[in-house]
Formats: structure tokens, C-alpha cells, sequence
């Protein structure tokens, strides 16, 4: 069965500095690995994806992550912060072996301290 | 381009009552899927629609829980009756399969007294 993994409830950062997001996945076959954000009182947006190809995925609003198969993790990552970008993630997971559906971890609250 | 429209985006109901949600996804976008957040959850899918028909409602609640899009665009969502355990955001999303992305409406957040 398909599942995602993100350990970190909340992740401090400040603004300037590096961020990474923490996503694991359990997946049959080879996985579809998304990022979707949430501000508040608003849907998901999506962010990036890996589909194949590249490990290292870059996204909207300078926001990277990289696949990583051995460790099966898929880090969301931006080199410097900002406060702006302080809000809901989410990673998710799209799996083949049971349908095709899309599943995603229980979120990561960012705040991006001035 | 338009973005998926969900209405209404608040709804106060008590329990054993019933709840309508509609969306109306991008337009051409064939792929339509409705999920429950509930809070502190990631959402979680209930049911997908490929133009018209059901792809995926493995996870819908088929006792009080039904879903249509009878034209292949709009969708209903309805919870018939509703419980306290429904107390969550109904999210709509549409996509195009290929592209493997969602767009996500700003979701229907439901109270259940």
C-alpha cells in the first residue's frame, strides 16, 4: 500500500536561511512524488513534481526537492527563506498498484521567523 | 484562466441533517476528485470522476456519502445524514490525468453540531 511520511509537524526557520521539509514514501513500483502548499483559508497549490528523469526537481517560488530512491525521500528544500513562504505543506504520493490515487502526509507547518 | 469554484465555503449543520457541496472545475479539465481534510490530516481522497464516470470511490462513505457529475463538468457532493466525524474541509480538485497535477478549489469547510 501506498503511504507518505512527513515527520516534522512544525518547522521553525529564519528568514534567509536554508529550509527543508521532510517527506518519506512507501510505494510499489516507481513512485509519483508531489508538494502542494496551503496558506490559510485556501486550497492546496501545487509546487513541484517527479515524475522521472532528474532527482533534483525544481519548482515554483524557488523551492527545490530532491528524490532520493535508496532512502525513499523526497526533501523539499529552498536555499533561502522567506517570510512569505511560511505556511501548510504538503507531500504526496500518487501509487499504481492499488488505482491511482493520490496520497498525501499529514502536512508540515513552516513559520519563517523575521 | 479561472480557477475551481466550491460553494458554499462555510456550512453550520446539526447532526442527522443533510449537506449539499458544489464545484465547478477548470474548464477542460476531465479529471475531477473530491477529498475530506479534516484538521490535522492531510486530505484524503473520497472519489474521482473521469469526465462523467467513477474511477476511484473506494474510500466514500456509500451509507450517507454520494457524489455525481452528470455532465461531466459540475459536481455534487452530498452527505445524507451527516455525522459529527464529517466536521471537516471538503476539497475539490481538477486536473488534466496526463499532467499528473491538481488544482484545487479553497474547499468547503463543514461543521457538524
Amino acid at each position: 500500500a501506498q503511504s507518505v511520511a512527513q515527520p516534522e509537524d512544525q518547522v521553525n526557520v529564519a528568514e534567509g536561511n536554508p529550509l527543508t521539509v521532510k517527506c518519506t514514501y512507501s510505494v510499489s513500483g516507481n513512485p509519483y512524488l508531489f508538494w502542494y502548499v496551503q496558506y490559510p483559508n485556501r486550497g492546496l497549490q501545487f509546487l513541484l513534481k517527479y515524475i522521472t528523469g532528474d532527482n533534483l526537481v525544481k519548482g515554483s517560488y524557488g523551492f527545490e526537492a530532491e528524490f532520493n530512491k535508496s532512502q525513499t525521500s523526497f526533501h523539499l528544500k529552498k536555499p533561502s527563506a522567506l517570510v512569505s513562504d511560511s505556511a501548510l505543506y504538503f507531500c504526496a504520493v500518487r501509487g499504481w498498484d492499488t488505482g491511482n490515487q493520490f496520497y498525501f502526509g499529514t502536512g508540515t507547518s513552516l513559520t519563517v521567523i523575521p | 484562466e479561472a480557477g475551481v469554484a466550491q460553494s458554499p465555503r462555510y456550512k453550520i449543520i446539526e447532526k442527522r441533517q443533510s449537506v449539499a457541496f458544489w464545484c465547478n472545475p477548470i474548464s477542460g479539465h476531465a479529471t475531477l476528485y473530491w477529498y475530506q481534510q479534516i484538521l490535522g490530516q492531510g486530505p484524503k481522497l473520497l472519489i474521482q470522476f473521469q469526465n462523467n464516470g467513477v474511477v476511484d470511490d473506494s474510500q466514500l462513505p456509500k451509507d450517507r456519502f454520494s457524489a455525481e457529475r452528470l455532465k461531466g463538468v459540475d459536481s455534487t457532493l452530498k452527505i445524507q445524514p451527516a455525522k459529527l466525524e464529517d466536521s471537516a474541509v471538503y476539497l475539490c480538485a481538477s486536473g488534466r490525468e496526463a499532467k499528473n497535477i491538481q488544482y484545487f478549489g479553497a474547499g468547503t469547510r463543514l461543521s457538524v453540531l
